[in-house]
């Protein structure tokens, strides 16, 4: 079952723009994860953020998460045509053991 | 070596086949992973490995066994599929529990149609 659901479905912007995508679930967790796919390919892991954090960056990835909402944002600055792809959340529910479940996702495009 | 290894990367099988999808890693990781994916979609649960124990199935048709033979492999066995089968097989790997908590590695996938 999933345990993530993403904001926008869909989101297409020009290049050196911020692209923003959020993520909801529904029960305590130990940590949230974020990823990326691009078209017919694996996942690849860009950015955990634990319970007891509110914001954590990588490079030009911004995470905040804020547990009494039950959310998550994933911000890409100044984002390239590289970036296009789709962003995955994966929240970590607590006694969940190694399961792990993905949002609904978020297809980004960015534009030259 | 952080690679997940899948094999083979594409499958054709008639629904009376009898094929199998391998998965390989060397990272020393205990829990291994199997996804489905169907276009546009995000991947669905299916199976979890840890220690080469069957830890999580999540209510997956029998037509479908893994099967974990050592803690670098991982064989998901495919039987009597129907069409709507075909989709994208994600094999995954990680550590099991600890710090970082359970960053999760994937190969390229396999894709199979089901004719």
């Amino acid at each position: 079952s999933q345990q993530g659901e993403e904001d926008p479905q869909a989101l297409s912007i020009q290049e050196g723009e911020n692209a923003t995508m959020n993520c909801s679930y529904k029960t305590s967790i130990n940590n949230l994860q974020w990823y990326r796919q691009n078209s017919g390919r694996g996942l690849v892991h860009l950015i955990l953020i634990r319970s007891n954090e509110r914001e954590k960056h990588s490079g030009r990835l911004r995470v905040t998460l804020d547990t009494s909402k039950k959310s998550s944002s994933l911000l890409i600055t100044a984002s390239r045509a590289a970036d296009t792809a789709s962003y995955f959340c994966a929240p970590r529910v607590t006694g969940g053991g190694n399961k792990l479940t993905f949002g609904t996702g978020t297809q980004l495009k960015v534009e030259l | 070596d952080t690679e997940v290894t899948q094999t083979p990367k594409h499958l054709v099988m008639g629904m009376t086949n009898k094929k199998s999808l391998k998965c390989e890693q060397h990272m020393g990781h205990r829990a291994m992973y199997w996804y489905k994916q169907k276009a546009k979609k995000p991947p669905e649960l299916m199976f979890v490995y840890s220690y080469e124990k069957l830890s999580i199935n999540e209510s997956v048709p029998s037509r479908f066994s893994p099967e974990c033979p050592n803690s670098s492999l991982l064989n998901l066995h495919l039987h009597a599929l129907q069409p709507e089968d075909s989709a994208l097989y994600l094999c995954a790997s990680s550590q099991v529990g600890g710090s970082p908590a359970g960053e999760l590695f994937f190969g390229e996938g396999s894709r199979l149609t089901v004719l």
